[in-house]
């Protein structure tokens, strides 16, 4: 399989839960993000990892704890969320300073 | 702090039209810019993406233009049909850094009818 792969393709979670979201990338890339992509809003990065370390980390809330084991595995621990964090969350990664980015289909989560 | 907008927030053509989209950015420091496709509910499909240093791209009935120096690049979708119908995202990547973030755009609402 080529390209990013995210799962679950869909979500429904409670405030009290605890999930992750996955996210592959078969295309020998060095840089993995997580994207959040709200009703009407533009997307908002939410992590970047590269070579494995965070590089960034837009004050995102602590309820979402991002995990980089290797350089084509992306995880997103959830836990605690509210209902404002439902929303379609997007992993892309990157190779280099001139490439392209490519996306994942998404994960849609909604929490109640 | 680089801030790219796109015009028409929204646009209906019949099947058929040639058309164009618009994407303008404050920040002209940037290695490339990507166009990408979002249909309702799902992930970016990246259509097209044109380096600096290039003037423009081509794929099938998709053209995309680059004037670096006065910050706007254009996406020429020619022969419109039902199936181009979706949300157009153009996005710019600023120099320095391997993980060099993008910055998006507000996005183009695409409806083409037959």
């Amino acid at each position: 399989e080529t390209g990013v792969t995210q799962t679950p393709r869909h979500l429904v979670m409670g405030m009290t839960n605890k999930k992750s979201l996955k996210c592959e990338q078969h295309l020998g890339h060095n840089a993995m993000y997580w994207y959040k992509q709200s009703a009407k809003k533009p997307l908002e990065l939410m992590f970047v990892y590269s070579l494995e370390e965070r590089v960034e980390n837009n004050s995102v809330p602590s309820r979402f704890s991002p995990e980089c084991p290797n350089s084509s595995h992306l995880f997103l621990h959830l836990h605690t969320l509210q209902p404002e964090d439902s929303a379609l969350y997007l992993c892309a990664s990157s190779q280099d300073t001139y490439g392209g980015y490519t996306f994942g289909s998404g994960t849609r989560l909604t929490v109640v | 702090k680089q801030e790219v907008t796109q015009i028409p927030a929204a646009l209906s053509v019949p099947e058929g039209e040639n058309l164009v989209l618009n994407c303008s950015f404050t920040d002209s420091a940037i290695y490339n810019l990507q166009w990408f496709r979002q249909d309702p509910g799902k992930g970016l499909t990246s259509l097209l993406l044109i380096q600096s240093s290039q003037r423009e791209q081509t794929s099938g009935r998709l053209n995309a233009s680059l004037d670096k120096s006065s910050g706007r690049s254009t996406l020429y979708i020619a022969a419109s049909q039902p199936g181009d119908s979706a949300t157009y995202l153009c996005a710019v990547r600023p120099t320095g850094g391997t993980a060099s973030k993008l910055t998006f755009g507000t996005g183009t609402r695409l409806q083409v009818t037959l």
